[in-house]
């Protein structure tokens, strides 16, 4: 099946600085990406949606200006966590829609990141 | 709006013995269904969905769930688990108006196989 990537998988920061993880897609285009952030057994919460070339759609609640959000080609999305702060510390996945997945409803997804501030 | 319930947080069972996962939603439209399952330090890979017509829909790895309109369950079940069913398993739901477009997705079941 196709193959999402996400990196790094962990990563400890000190707050107040910032943090990006990338989202690849290594064998499919994929127009649309997902990011969820999962706390500890919790569900998985969409935050966003980001489409090829176009700016990304926040959920409600999530700020836009703290997590920022690009996918500037069809294999990589990137989310940066900035001035990041301890309750910002979760697990963050991304998923992938490729051209042709929209009839099956297939996502996928990645290895999830998990990012702990100090 | 959609939720998801899964009521266990986690399942053991012996080796080659039958298991159910519950999953109950709730919608005020029609819905498709999910399950996924994370395997230890990788990424969501579907099990199986429910889109329409039947409704007992067979996955890979043996398993298969049951969509029950009338109970708003999407039950996961496998007949005999082995070993390597181990994982986390996530039961998700999108409405029909949206599409694929958003998943929301259930708390998760541990499933717990000894041998």
């Amino acid at each position: 099946g196709a193959v999402v990537s996400q990196h790094p998988s962990r990563v400890i920061c000190k707050s107040g600085t910032s943090v990006k993880i990338e989202c690849r897609s290594l064998d499919f285009q994929a127009t649309t990406m997902f990011w969820y952030r999962q706390f500890p057994k919790q569900s998985l919460m969409l935050m966003a949606t980001s489409n090829e070339g176009s700016k990304a759609t926040y959920e409600q609640g999530v700020e836009k200006d703290k997590f920022l959000i690009n996918h500037a080609s069809l294999t990589l999305s990137t989310l940066t966590v900035t001035s990041a702060h301890p309750e910002d510390s979760s697990f963050y996945i991304c998923s992938a829609r490729g051209r042709l997945a929209g009839g099956t409803g297939e996502l996928f997804f990645g290895e999830g990141s998990r990012l702990t501030v100090l | 709006a959609q939720s998801v319930t899964q009521l266990d947080s986690q399942v053991p069972v012996f080796e080659e013995a039958p298991v159910e996962l519950r999953c109950n939603y709730s919608s005020s439209v029609s819905v498709y269904l999910f399950w996924y399952v994370q395997y230890p330090n990788q990424g969501l890979q579907l099990l199986l969905k429910y889109l329409s017509g039947s409704t007992l829909v067979k996955g890979i790895n043996g398993f298969e769930a049951e969509f029950n309109k009338s109970q708003t369950s999407f039950h996961l079940r496998k007949p005999s688990v082995h070993i390597s069913d181990t994982a986390e398993y996530f039961c998700a739901v999108s409405d029909m108006n949206t599409g694929f477009q958003k998943l929301v997705f259930g708390t998760g079941t541990r499933l717990l196989v000894s041998p």
